[in-house]
């Protein structure tokens, strides 16, 4: 496609539930983010792929929370026993560059309900 | 700990005139500073961007100025249209990541 994808577009879990967020980045781009924005917030780093390997997961705010990117491709983030407080929109970005983020290609986000 | 903050959360501009949209930081190890402009049920798009050796750049109707001994950038739109109206984002950069503020929503009136 043009542009990151990202699916669901939203998704609505019961307190306890597992989820899995995907995002497929453009086409050859080499390192892909995921950002977490809360209501009223800018993004929050959540954790940066360089190809398959995850260099940076520092943002990850609990052991609930895994991604992995097996091929250097597609992502998946993971949400094991969701909480109230993981409500968000989840961004995932890509970009051509090893490294630098500036001028990443952010997807539409996945909005993530917990009730 | 906010690292990158922007201190009003929205402005109102007539169209035409000029829109003015400011952020502070505190971490001087930040070494690219970024804008991203965000409309409802997309994702950031990025607009503008300064290297921290600049103090200024410009891009058509967009200039992003850096005061480096003050920790405060601005983005300035010259002449501000409707269609800018959209939440914008200033980004600092530091290694691999990006810290965002909080945004601003800007709104432009015809």
């Amino acid at each position: 496609g043009a542009g990151v994808s990202q699916s669901p577009r939203y998704k609505v879990a019961k307190r306890g539930q597992d989820v899995a967020l995907r995002c497929d980045p453009i086409s050859g781009h080499v390192s892909l983010f995921w950002y977490q924005q809360a209501l009223g917030q800018g993004p929050e780093f959540l954790t940066y792929f360089q190809n398959e390997a995850q260099l940076d997961k520092s943002g990850l705010p609990s052991d609930r929370f895994f991604a992995e990117r097996p091929e250097g491709s597609v992502s998946t983030l993971k949400i094991q026993r969701t909480q109230q407080e993981d409500s968000a929109v989840y961004l995932c970005a890509s970009t051509t560059f090893r490294g630098p983020i500036t001028e990443a290609f952010f997807g539409q986000g996945t909005r993530l309900t917990v009730v | 700990d906010q690292q990158v903050k922007q201190n009003s959360p929205s402005l109102s501009v007539q169209e035409g005139r000029i829109s003015i949209l400011n952020c502070d930081y505190t971490n001087s190890m930040f070494d690219y500073f970024l804008w991203y402009k965000k409309y409802p049920a997309e994702g950031p798009t990025f607009l503008i961007s300064i290297s921290s050796i600049k103090d200024k750049n410009e891009d058509g109707r967009f200039t992003v100025f850096l005061n480096k001994s003050a920790k405060h950038l601005s983005l300035h739109i010259v002449p501000s249209q409707p269609g800018d109206s959209a939440v914008y984002f200033c980004a600092a950069k530091v290694t691999l990541k990006l810290i965002f503020g909080q945004g601003t929503e800007l709104s432009v009136k015809p």
